[in-house]
């Protein structure tokens, strides 16, 4: 089992919709998550980090953490053409916090 | 805040010249960078974790030889890719990690090796 999964995609959702992104994590011992944005030519840019269960709010974009199930979503509201883009999930390495391991992305694409 | 600058964001060099990338925190100090490759619709790929003060520490199949990472203050490391060849050619991205373990990106340098 991979260590972060996601979905590839792509996640198509209408201008207006939810796009739900979702992520599981192998390491039960895991404190901290993370969500990044990567257009197509650009770097990955952080949009979320999430360190308890549950919800987390930011704008249009909600976290959401489960760890007894070992997954994390972004929820993205009234998503936008702008939001289409690779949606990067992250994790640390067990044993070294420094280090993050990435999903492949799920790939969302917004459409008019 | 956390801003991660790097430079050159382009360039192309010839087959068996060496280019040096720099990667600077601009607001924060950065104990530990990191220097990714990414290809074109490929997942990022950590090559090396940059530690100021000490020697970098390489991911399995990384040439430490050819890949030299300079750490050599809490706001800048340098990646030198040494004789590249067209094989290099990718996009290249740091990172920072701040206090908090939170790891913030550069824009990236893209290498094209002719």
């Amino acid at each position: 089992q991979k260590e972060v999964e996601q979905n590839s995609g792509p996640l198509s959702v209408p201008e207006g919709a939810i796009a739900s992104l979702n992520c599981t994590y192998s390491d039960r011992g895991s404190q901290s998550f993370f969500w990044y944005r990567q257009y197509s030519g650009k770097s990955p840019e952080l949009i979320m980090s999430i360190y308890s269960n549950g919800d987390k709010e930011d704008g249009r974009f909600t976290a959401q953490l489960n760890k007894a199930s070992q997954y994390v979503s972004l929820l993205i509201r009234d998503s936008q053409p702008s939001d289409s883009a690779t949606y990067l999930c992250a994790v640390p390495l067990p044993g070294n916090t420094d280090k993050l391991i990435f999903g492949t992305g799920t790939r969302l694409q917004v459409f008019p | 805040g956390a801003v991660v600058s790097q430079h050159p964001s382009r360039v192309i060099c010839k087959s068996g010249t060496s280019v040096k990338i720099e990667c600077r925190s601009l607001d924060f100090q950065a104990t530990t960078m990191f220097w990714y490759r990414q290809f074109p619709k490929q997942s990022l790929m950590l090559m090396a974790t940059s530690n100021e003060g000490s020697k970098a520490t390489y991911e399995q199949g990384v040439e430490k030889d050819k890949f030299l990472i300079n750490h050599a203050s809490l706001t800048l490391s340098t990646l030198t890719v040494t004789s590249a060849h067209p094989e290099d050619s990718s996009f290249y991205i740091c990172s920072a990690n701040t206090h908090q373990e939170t790891q913030y990106f550069g824009p990236g340098t893209r290498l094209l090796v002719l």
